[in-house]
């Protein structure tokens, strides 16, 4: 069975600081990871994903997050943070090889601090 | 492109009754899915659909739960009777993805749920 966890139900940082929102999963086949950013009151929506290929991904709004197999991690990171940047952040993973069920993550509050 | 388009947006119910939610996924997806989202926690799945066929519903709660896709498209997410703890917002995503687990969801903006 899949799982994701996310370290740290809050995060605050200040505008400009880095962001460093972690991920880690467990998977017995190679996994697909995704990670969506929830806005008050919205559905979820992709920032980015990693399937196959470049271990570094690069998604909207300046995102981008590396897959570490050894480490079984996903951390999504921005250079510097915006106030548009506070949100909820999940993390996701799928599967091949027949079972493709989503598992999300508890989610991730950024907050951003002037 | 239309996005995903769910109704009602708010609801209010008593416990004991029942309630139907609509999700309109987008055109020619093939995958949908309902999930449920408990204030603070991440979306819970609760059932996957492939076209008009059952993925995945190990996690609804059958007793109260039901859903349907009738014809690869719409479908109705129901619960009946409503209990205090099925308050929550309940999400429909849709997905180009036939079996393979590679392609993003696309999300509604929810429906959020209130059991008094």
């Amino acid at each position: 069975a899949q799982s994701v966890t996310q370290l740290g139900s809050h995060v605050s940082v200040s505008e400009g600081a880095l962001v460093l929102l972690r991920c880690n999963y467990s998977s017995s086949v190679p996994p697909y990871l995704f990670w969506y950013v929830q806005y008050p009151n919205q559905g979820l929506q992709l920032l980015l994903k990693y399937t196959t290929g470049a271990t570094l991904v690069k998604g909207i709004n300046g995102f981008e997050a590396e897959f570490k197999k050894s480490e079984t991690s996903f951390h999504l990171t921005k250079p510097s943070a915006h106030m548009s940047d506070a949100a909820e952040y999940f993390c996701a993973v799928t599967t091949g090889g027949g079972s493709y069920i989503p598992t999300f993550g508890r989610g991730t509050s950024l907050i951003v601090h002037p | 492109e239309a996005g995903v388009a769910q109704s009602p947006r708010y609801k209010i119910i008593e416990k004991r009754q029942s309630v139907a939610f609509w999700c309109n996924p987008i055109s020619g997806h093939a995958t949908l899915y309902w999930y449920q989202q408990i204030l603070g926690q991440g979306p819970k799945l609760l059932i996957q659909f492939q076209n008009n066929g059952v993925v995945d519903d190990s996690q609804l709660p059958k007793d109260r739960f039901s859903a349907e896709r009738l014809k690869g498209v719409d479908s109705t997410l129901k619960i009946q009777p409503a209990k205090l703890e099925d308050s929550a917002v309940y999400l429909c995503a849709s997905s180009l993805d036939r079996g393979t687990g590679i392609y993003e969801q696309y999300f509604g903006p929810g429906t959020r749920l209130t059991v008094t």
